[in-house]
């Protein structure tokens, strides 16, 4: 199957600061989305992105699907873009990266 | 729009029972329903994708006997984990997509499933 890695594993910030996290493929996928698991293990759909970039809020996403990886920009973070944050792509599966936990403290 | 539903969202069983979890697509009909299991602290791992009206199609390293999958009806669809045994125990998360296909699915909010 295909590998997804995410980095960074971990991260902490300050309310207010801007991150990026990053989503590595070891091979082309067709589809793409970013999710955000709340620390009640609801997973909610960011971005469907197999390719360029989109906005949503603070958020926004880019895919570069010919050097598979996808970034996710997070901006003016607040407490609650606390939990973890997965990417995942595949054809007629998902696969899921390792995740991202990111902490906000205010 | 787009909300999927998990019943029980919590699960306490004994060791040899068999237990019921379902998914269900509230507003829109699902063609295809994914499920995962995930340990703490740890990724989503496949364990089954099933289209409506088919048999399910399992992931390596997965018992299709042990975990049984029932994808009745366009908006409901059931993982039946049967003689639960304590390394059962994981959080289940089901997903639905409108499509033949990942593309854009809709995650249930979990089961947690604690095997004595």
């Amino acid at each position: 199957g295909i590998q997804v890695e995410q980095s960074p594993p971990d991260l902490i910030l300050q309310e207010g600061a801007n991150s990026t996290l990053r989503c590595n493929f070891s091979d082309s996928v067709n589809n793409l989305q970013w999710f955000h698991q709340n620390p009640w293990g609801q997973l909610i759909n960011l971005f469907y992105i197999p390719s360029g970039t989109k906005q949503n809020g603070r958020l926004s996403a880019t895919t570069v699907a010919t050097e598979r990886y996808s970034l996710l920009y997070i901006s003016s973070s607040q407490t609650t873009d606390s939990g973890v944050y997965f990417c995942a792509g595949g054809g007629n599966q998902f696969y899921f990266g390792t995740g991202t936990s990111l902490t906000v403290i205010p | 729009g787009a909300v999927v539903s998990q019943h029980p969202s919590r699960v306490i069983c004994k060791s040899g029972t068999s237990v019921k979890i379902e998914c269900r697509s509230l507003d829109f009909q699902a063609t295809t329903m994914f499920w995962y299991r995930q340990f703490p602290k740890k990724s989503l791992m496949l364990m089954a994708t099933s289209n409506e009206g088919s048999k399910a199609t399992y992931e390596q390293g997965v018992e299709k006997d042990k975990f049984l999958i029932n994808h009745a009806s366009l908006t409901l669809s059931t993982l039946t984990v049967t003689s639960a045994h304590p390394e059962d125990s994981s959080f289940y998360i089901c997903s639905a997509s409108p499509w033949r296909g990942p593309e854009t699915q809709y995650f249930g909010p979990g089961t947690r499933l604690l095997v004595l």
